[in-house]
């Protein structure tokens, strides 16, 4: 299975842009890249998730490298209530038991 | 609105007592999963359940137990077995098992559990 590696942590202005990396060098053909986000003490809340090409929500836009290495989540202008730990996860294949590993992720704050 | 329920928000237990969190969901997805988390810890995986009357163990299931008799509920049992019981329990589920490849997982706000 795929495994993502994610720095720790990361401050972006409030207002900016926040552009959070993630490198997933051994994703396979048909795996998905997906990106959730936990605000302390709730449950993890999707955003958004891709295969090749860029993909564009009402949250964020994610940014694909054409040889699916690494990718890119964009907050467009990021506020308070952005500050959460932010999941980069590529799903492994069929009939694996974890079906998405949830690690420790980056955490985000923004910065008034 | 459609989404997952998970109830209660905070228990509170004795050691050598069993207890069940209840996850109920209305989006009538197939699949549903139970995670534990951790302080400072990414979510680790106890059991997921792709169909009424099936389930398969993560990989933290001892300790553990699950049943999923409807669709829309999979309650998670903690055990006395299960040696560190105190954590943040998530439940979710997703439209179809995840290799659909297409297929977002959808989370619960959590239940704490805390065990003296």
């Amino acid at each position: 299975d795929a495994k993502t590696t994610q720095p720790p942590s990361m401050d972006c202005a409030e207002g900016r842009a926040a552009n959070l990396p993630c490198n997933h060098s051994t994703i396979s053909g048909n795996e998905y890249v997906y990106w959730y986000r936990q605000i302390h003490s709730q449950g993890p809340q999707y955003i958004i998730h891709g295969l090749k090409n860029n993909e564009t929500n009402e949250m964020a836009s994610l940014i694909i490298t054409e040889d699916r290495k690494s990718s890119t989540l964009i907050l467009p202008h990021a506020t308070l209530r952005d500050t959460a730990v932010y999941y980069c996860i590529v799903p492994p294949g069929p009939n694996t038991g974890n079906q998405f590993y949830f690690g420790t992720g980056t955490s985000l704050t923004v910065i008034p | 609105d459609g989404g997952i329920t998970q109830s209660p928000k905070y228990l509170f237990r004795k050691e050598g007592q069993n207890v069940t969190l209840s996850c109920e969901q209305n989006l009538n997805h197939d699949a549903m999963y139970w995670y534990r988390q951790d302080p400072g810890q990414g979510l680790r995986l106890i059991y997921y359940s792709q169909i009424v009357n099936d389930f398969q163990k993560g990989d933290i299931a001892e300790g553990y137990s699950v049943s999923r008799e409807k669709k829309e509920s999979f309650p998670l049992t903690v055990t006395s077995a299960q040696k560190n019981p105190t954590a943040f329990y998530l439940c979710a589920s997703s439209i179809a098992a995840p290799w659909s490849y297409n297929s977002p997982l959808h989370f619960g706000n959590g239940t704490r559990l805390t065990v003296t």
